[in-house]
Parts: structure tokens; sequence; C-alpha cells
């Protein structure tokens, strides 16, 4: 099956700065990779997604990149502010079924 | 994205009883799936629910255990039988085919369970 790495497992950054959190994917048949931002107490909401017919999608402040040859996709959240703390996951989706990640702790210092 | 509501929101149970969790959606959708999220953890998907039929369980998971209902398109239920301690966790019901949209799921805010 597939099988997800997801990295760093906490990421720490000043207000303003840039985060990057990288995943891996080990299956090619994977079409559909979606990030999910969960905060404290509250469930996974969906920030951005990609399909494998995609190279890059931006919305605003975050843009999620895929690179289907190396087998991976990493999320980017530029000018970060405190409201970005938050696990983020990622996940790849063959069918209807995604695997996730295990997270990212993102904790954004004022 | 479609308005999902779970009941109860959190629950504090004795071991060896059993909970009901209601998940229910404004709209039709075709995929309704049950996860289980411990503190600090990943989302495991426990069973995807299938209207008419039984659900299709993942490794690790039973229908003895967690037997799931979902009698129409926008509802269903997750049965925690004779629980233990170990099963204190968090209960996500998510949903797929909103607005016609595949692979998309959204979560609903989970249900809190501890065990004593």
């Amino acid at each position: 099956g597939e099988n997800v790495e997801q990295h760093p497992s906490t990421l720490s950054v000043q207000e303003g700065d840039s985060a990057v959190i990288k995943c891996t994917y080990s299956d090619s048949a994977s079409n559909y990779f979606p990030w999910y931002k969960q905060e404290l107490g509250k469930r996974p909401q969906l920030i951005i997604d990609i399909r494998s017919n995609v190279g890059e999608k931006k919305d605003q402040r975050i843009a999620v990149t895929l690179n289907k040859t190396a087998k991976h996709f990493s999320l980017h959240i530029t000018e970060t502010q405190p409201e970005d703390s938050a696990v983020y996951f990622c996940a790849a989706s063959i069918g209807y079924i995604p695997t996730f990640g295990r997270g990212t702790s993102l904790i954004v210092h004022p | 994205s479609a308005v999902i509501s779970q009941k109860p929101s959190r629950d504090i149970c004795q071991r060896g009883t059993s909970l009901t969790i209601q998940c229910q959606v404004d709209s039709q959708v075709t995929m309704m799936f049950w996860y289980r999220q411990q503190p600090g953890q990943s989302l495991t998907l426990i069973a995807t629910a299938n209207q008419g039929s039984e659900a299709t369980y993942e490794s690790g998971f039973v229908i003895d255990k967690f037997p799931i209902s979902r009698p129409n398109l926008t509802f269903s239920t997750l049965t925690v039988s004779n629980m233990s301690p170990e099963d204190s966790s968090i209960y996500l019901c998510s949903v797929e085919g909103v607005g016609g949209a595949t692979d998309t799921q959204y979560f609903g805010p989970g249900t809190r369970l501890t065990v004593l």
C-alpha cells in the first residue's frame, strides 16, 4: 500500500518568515494530494490540494508543489502569521482513500 | 463544502460499555468514512461506511468491535463496543463527493471519547 513520509515533525519560525513542509510518497499511481490544517481541538480543514497533472498551485500565501518523478510534494507558507500555528497533514490518494503523513506541528512566534 | 455534524461531541464512558457516535451531513454524499485520531497522532482510517451494505474495514479493525451503519446518503453511525481505556481517542467522520467533487474529504468536528 501507499506510504507517506512527512518532514519535519516540528517547525518553529518567526512571524513573517516562510515555512516549508515536505512529503514523499511511495506509490506512483497516487494522483491526488491534499493538505489539511488542524488547530488544537478542531477538525482537520482542507487548505489546498493538487492533482497529478499539475506541478504547482497557489492560494494567497499558500502554495503546493508536486514532483511526480521524485514522488514528493511540498507545502509553502509565506509571510507566516501566529494564526498559521497548527498541525499540518499531507496526504496522497489513489482513488478515494488518502494515506496521511504523520503531521507537522508549525509554531509561528510573534 | 458540506456542513457535517457529530453527536456526541465528547463522552466519558466506563469500560465494558458501548457508545454510538452519529454523523450527519446536510447534503447527499457518495462516500462516508470513520477515522480515529489518538492524541498527537495522525489520522487512522477505521472503515468506509457503505450505503445499504456492510462497511469495509481497514486492517486491524473488525466489525464486532466497531459496527457501522449507513442507512442513507446523509447519515452514518459508528459504535465502539465493549470499550477499554485503549479506545480513548477522537473519532472523526469524513465525507467525500460533496457537490459532485470526487477525492476531496471533509471532516466532521470529531467525538472525544474517554474510557475509564
